[in-house]
């Protein structure tokens, strides 16, 4: 099984400022990666896709990139609407895993 | 607009059964593979299983911590996927997500909240 380090556990910023998020994977996935944000009491939704396409309907300030088992979700200029849980999945074999998340949250 | 309805959580004792329904709407349902994900309170995402469509074989895959307790079976005509879970543990007390898709998954349901207690 394939597991997945995000860090830092906890990121605290201000709006407007960029944020790096990370996630390591103990062996290659190749670019099969996606990220998801997860706000209290809702669904995941789907930001990133094969480490670095953006989904339908994400801004451009999310980027992803990456590749083998390393990968960067990168937001720039923060929104308030941005401080949620944020999830790297892997899919490049199964059993499918998920980082243990990374919580941004306002300084 | 797809849309995806999760049902048939509840309150269920340790070792009972308990089927989980989402109705696929929006979206041609055969056309897709269909995925179950989880979240126990307070905590990560964790995927379940998934199962593809009819095209692709309609095999079935999941997790190790449900794998011979759990099963997704789907109804393409009445265009709803299924989980079937039997020897429910304590430790299965989360919220069931359906998704479309067994990728990366962009369309998800809203949940359905499964409790194992005595």
């Amino acid at each position: 099984e394939i597991v997945l380090t995000q860090s830092p556990g906890t990121l605290s910023l201000s709006p407007g400022e960029g944020a790096t998020l990370s996630c390591r994977a103990s062996q290659s996935v190749s670019s099969y990666l996606a990220w998801y944000q997860q706000n209290p009491g809702q669904a995941p939704r789907l930001l990133i896709y094969d480490a670095s396409s953006r989904a339908t309907g994400i801004p451009d300030r999310f980027s992803g990139s990456g590749s083998g088992t390393d990968f960067t979700l990168t937001i720039t200029r923060l929104e308030p609407e941005d401080f949620a849980v944020y999830y790297c999945l892997q899919y490049g074999s199964s059993p499918r895993s998920f980082g243990q998340g990374t919580k941004l949250e306002i300084k | 607009e797809v849309q995806l309805v999760e049902s048939g959580g509840g309150l269920v004792q340790p070792g009972r059964s308990l089927r989980l329904s989402c109705t696929g709407s929006g979206f041609t349902f055969g056309d897709h593979s269909m995925s179950w994900f989880r979240q126990a309170p307070g905590k990560g995402l964790e995927w379940v299983g998934f199962i593809r469509n009819k095209a692709s074989g309609g095999t079935t895959e999941y997790a190790a911590s449900v794998k011979g307790r759990f099963t997704i079976s789907r109804d393409d005509f009445k265009s709803i996927v299924y989980l079937q879970m039997n020897s429910l543990k304590t430790e299965d007390t989360a919220m069931f997500y359906c998704t479309r898709g067994y990728n990366s998954p962009s369309h998800w349901g809203q949940g359905t909240l499964v409790t194992v207690s005595s």
